[in-house]
């Protein structure tokens, strides 16, 4: 079962825009971590975030976690048309520390 | 390092046929899982090994699949008899300890008919 669901499922914006997806979870976690999937490949790491830092930066992305509210966004900056991809938000909770992933956000970007 | 190797990218093969996918996780790396992705599921854990021992099999869907690592090197995941339903694509993915980044291979696509 999902842990984490992304939210919107599907984003279309045009190139040079910001790109905001969110995830929302159930449990308390560990980790929380952001991937991407381009169409036909394997998921690719971008970002993890620690349940005790509530910002974190890597290049254009940013992304937040406010454990309260048991959310995270990830922020795409000036966005380009290679940014086109599904983002998918994992979590790990309690002890396994097994990443388990949400059904992703698929995002257009329009050159 | 070339990262996660799957074989084969893709596989076609007929119902109730025996269908073996092969991992080799990235050197130096003590996790591994076998995840499978479909539209109607998303992308779901099936198996999780820690120093090649099954930790976490509870998403292995049923007796029809099972999985080993017998060395550091390499993993295999079979389903035997295949399944329409077993369609999907499905990935590996290794990680120096659980808890950090997961390296993902290129998943093998698989379709039975």
């Amino acid at each position: 079962s999902q842990q984490g669901e992304e939210d919107p499922q599907a984003l279309s914006i045009q190139e040079g825009e910001n790109a905001t997806m969110n995830c929302s979870y159930k449990t308390s976690i560990n980790n929380l971590q952001w991937y991407r999937q381009n169409s036909g490949r394997g998921l690719v790491h971008l970002i993890l975030i620690r349940s005790n830092e509530r910002e974190k930066h890597s290049g254009r992305l940013r992304v937040t976690l406010d454990t309260s509210k048991k959310s995270s966004s990830l922020l795409i900056t000036a966005s380009r048309a290679a940014d086109t991809a599904s983002y998918f938000c994992a979590t790990d909770a309690g002890g396994s520390y097994i990443p388990t992933f949400g059904r992703g956000t698929s995002l257009i970007v329009h050159p | 390092d070339a990262g996660v190797i799957q074989s084969p990218r893709h596989e076609v093969t007929e119902m109730g046929q025996e269908v073996t996918l092969r991992c080799k996780p990235i050197s130096g790396h003590n996790s591994l899982f076998w995840y499978r992705q479909t539209m109607m599921r998303g992308l779901e854990l099936l198996i999780y090994f820690n120093n090649n021992v099954p930790i976490d099999d509870s998403g292995m869907p049923e007796d029809r699949f099972s999985a080993k690592m017998p060395n550091a090197s390499f993993s295999t995941l079979k389903i035997q008899p295949s399944e329409p339903r077993d369609s999907a694509v499905y990935f590996c993915a290794s990680s120096i300890q659980t808890g950090t980044e997961a390296f993902f291979g290129q998943g093998t696509r698989l379709t039975v008919v």
